[in-house]
């Protein structure tokens, strides 16, 4: 079992601020590593697939960095909004054709 | 249908029967997924599929089996249902097996055994 750890679990954030949290993962067979996007009542979204380490994706406010060698990613949400709330999941594969998830960072902005 | 149908939406069973739930894709995808979620543990791979004919065990695959006939339709079935399979049900699909598009899911199933 790959053990994929979110740190941290959950957190509140003012509107407008900006913050980060980080995914961990086995530095050993690494193939890629993914970040969703989950609003409650809906299912997942996938918003990055990041394969080279020091990759770098964006996707309007939110952007995330991937380290390889030593096995963890950071999102970040830059000046968030409502709409941002949500869990934030990552997983990893290690090239076996399967996604190891971690369990979540929960997101929640208050206006 | 736009991406993928999971069916039904909820269920409630009672111990001991069988259950099939449903995935359907449109978007050719060959590789496919069934995950559960559980309260603190996150989502947990129970089978996949890497192509049309082929399944194989994830981490949780105990209770359960699966069937890949065609490319569209990958059915989970629970032979003997018990109350530990209480859980919210989630298929998804990927262009690969690798996913490098990302995966797509479905809304759920979500299942109570009594």
């Amino acid at each position: 079992i790959l053990n994929v750890e979110q740190s941290p679990q959950s957190l509140h954030v003012q509107e407008g601020d900006s913050t980060n949290f980080t995914c961990s993962f086995p530095s050993s067979n690494f193939y890629a590593l993914h970040w969703y996007r989950w609003e409650t009542a809906k299912s997942p979204e996938a918003l990055f697939v990041m394969t080279l380490n020091g990759d770098e994706k964006k996707k309007g406010r939110i952007s995330a960095t991937l380290n390889t060698k030593e096995g963890y990613s950071y999102l970040y949400i830059k000046g968030s909004q409502p709409e941002d709330s949500a869990t934030y999941l990552c997983a990893f594969d290690h090239g076996n054709n399967r996604l190891a998830f971690g369990k979540g960072n929960q997101v929640v902005v208050i206006p | 249908i736009a991406g993928i149908t999971q069916a039904p939406t909820s269920q409630i069973l009672a111990a001991g029967r069988r259950m099939t739930l449903r995935c359907t894709q449109d978007m050719r995808h060959n590789a496919m997924y069934w995950y559960r979620q559980d309260l603190g543990l996150g989502l947990r791979l129970i089978h996949y599929s890497n192509t049309a004919g082929t399944t194989g065990k994830g981490e949780v695959p105990d209770g359960y089996s699966v069937s890949r006939a065609n490319t569209d339709d990958f059915p989970l079935t629970l032979a003997s249902a018990v109350p530990s399979q209480t859980s919210v049900y989630f298929c998804a699909s990927s262009d690969t097996p690798q996913g490098a598009g990302g995966y797509t899911f479905g809304s759920g199933t979500r299942l109570t055994v009594v």
